[in-house]
Parts: C-alpha cells; sequence; structure tokens
C-alpha cells in the first residue's frame, strides 16, 4: 500500500535556523513526491514537487530531494523566517492511479524572532 | 485566473442531519477531489471526480457522496451526521486530464468548509 510517515513536531526554530523535516514514503510502482504548506486558517498550498528519482524540488528557499534508495523527501530550508511558521505535509501521488493524495500527519514549525 | 472556491465556509448541523458542501474548481480544471482533514486521522481522501464521473474512491462510508456538474463545479453529501464527521472538509482542483502521458497532476486547494456536528 501507500503511506507517508514525516517528523512529527511540533518544530520550533530561531530565526534564520535550518530547517529539515523528515519524510519518508512506501509506495507502489513511481510515485510523485510533494510538500503541502498549511497557514493558520487556509486551505493547503503547493510548496514545491519531484516526480522521478534524483529530481531537486525547490521553492522559496525550501528544497527536497526524490531519494529513491532510501524512499525519503526530507524538505530543507538553510535560513527560516517567522513568515514559515505553518504546518508542513509531505504526500505522495501513485504513478498509474488519479489524483488521490496519500498525506503524512504534518509537521507544525514555529519560528520565533 | 480564480482560485478555487467552497461555499460555505463554515457549518453547522445537528447529528443525524445531512449536509452538502460546494466546490468550484479553477476555470479549465476537470478534476475535483475531496478530503476530510481531522486532527485524529489527518488527511483523508475520499473522492475524485473528472468529467462528471466518480474516477477514484476512498475509504469512508456510503454516507459520503458526490457529484460532478457539466461544468466541473462538485457538490459532496453527508448524510446522516455523526459527531465524528466534525472536519475541515478541502477541495482540490487540477487539470487531471486522460492521455497527455503525464502521471501527476498539480492540486490546487480551496480554503475548506469547516462541519461541526453537535
Amino acid at each position: 500500500g501507500n503511506s507517508v510517515t514525516q517528523m512529527e513536531g511540533p518544530v520550533t526554530l530561531s530565526e534564520e535556523a535550518f530547517l529539515t523535516i523528515n519524510c519518508t514514503y512506501t509506495a507502489t510502482g513511481y510515485p510523485s513526491l510533494f510538500w503541502y504548506v498549511q497557514y493558520p486558517g487556509e486551505g493547503l498550498q503547493l510548496l514545491l514537487k519531484a516526480t522521478k528519482a534524483d529530481d531537486k524540488g525547490s521553492n522559496k528557499g525550501f528544497e527536497a530531494t526524490y531519494r529513491k534508495e532510501t524512499t525519503s523527501f526530507h524538505l530543507e530550508k538553510g535560513s527560516v523566517q517567522v513568515s514559515d511558521s505553518a504546518v508542513y505535509f509531505c504526500a505522495l501521488s501513485e504513478r498509474t492511479g488519479a489524483n488521490n493524495l496519500f498525506f503524512g500527519t504534518g509537521t507544525r514549525l514555529t519560528v520565533i524572532p | 485566473k480564480a482560485g478555487v472556491t467552497q461555499t460555505p465556509r463554515y457549518l453547522i448541523k445537528t447529528r443525524g442531519q445531512q449536509v452538502t458542501l460546494s466546490c468550484s474548481p479553477i476555470s479549465g480544471h476537470r478534476s475535483v477531489s475531496w478530503y476530510q482533514q481531522t486532527p485524529g486521522q489527518g488527511l483523508q481522501f475520499l473522492f475524485e471526480y473528472f468529467s462528471e464521473t466518480q474516477r477514484n474512491k476512498g475509504n469512508f462510508p456510503g454516507r459520503f457522496s458526490g457529484r460532478q456538474f457539466s461544468n466541473s463545479r462538485s457538490e459532496m453529501n453527508v448524510s446522516t451526521l455523526e459527531l465524528g464527521d466534525s472536519a475541515l472538509y478541502l477541495c482540490a482542483s487540477s487539470s487531471g486530464s486522460l492521455g497527455s502521458g503525464r502521471t501527476s497532476y498539480e492540486q490546487y486547494f480551496g480554503p475548506g468548509t469547516r462541519l461541526t456536528v453537535t
């Protein structure tokens, strides 16, 4: 089956600190991988994606590399800002399936000045 | 382009009642997916509609149903509400075109409908 396991958190960092949120997956076939972000009171926004092994997704200073050998897609940012405070979700979609995403449990990030 | 819109944004219902939620996808998008978000279960896929047909279904009881209209707008219905149905219901749209050769599509989420069952 398909599943995503991510670091539970919450994670609290000081501004300009380095961020890593771990995400590993189990999937049949060759999934596409995503990171979504949810700001307070809002829906989900796609942060970045990778569709095949060794692809690196990046956006707004965030990066994640699709590692097939370790079935991982860890999210990183070199220097977080207060505005990055949100809940981050790792997700996968099946290669042969339709648009059903499998989500991790989410990691709440709080960045303090 | 306007984003995904969901109505209503907030809803309070009583156990045993039924409810209908609405989702208008981004113009030109033909696929609409629904998700339930709860603190205990996280984000779970309900179903997806494409060109008025249910294309995929998650593991939810038959009380949860949906449909899609010719303009791609979608509704989901929950009958005989239970307390455990209290959740944020998110709708997502994507182009989802068949035969394009792509195997995954970006999904754009709406702000959600917060349903409270008392």
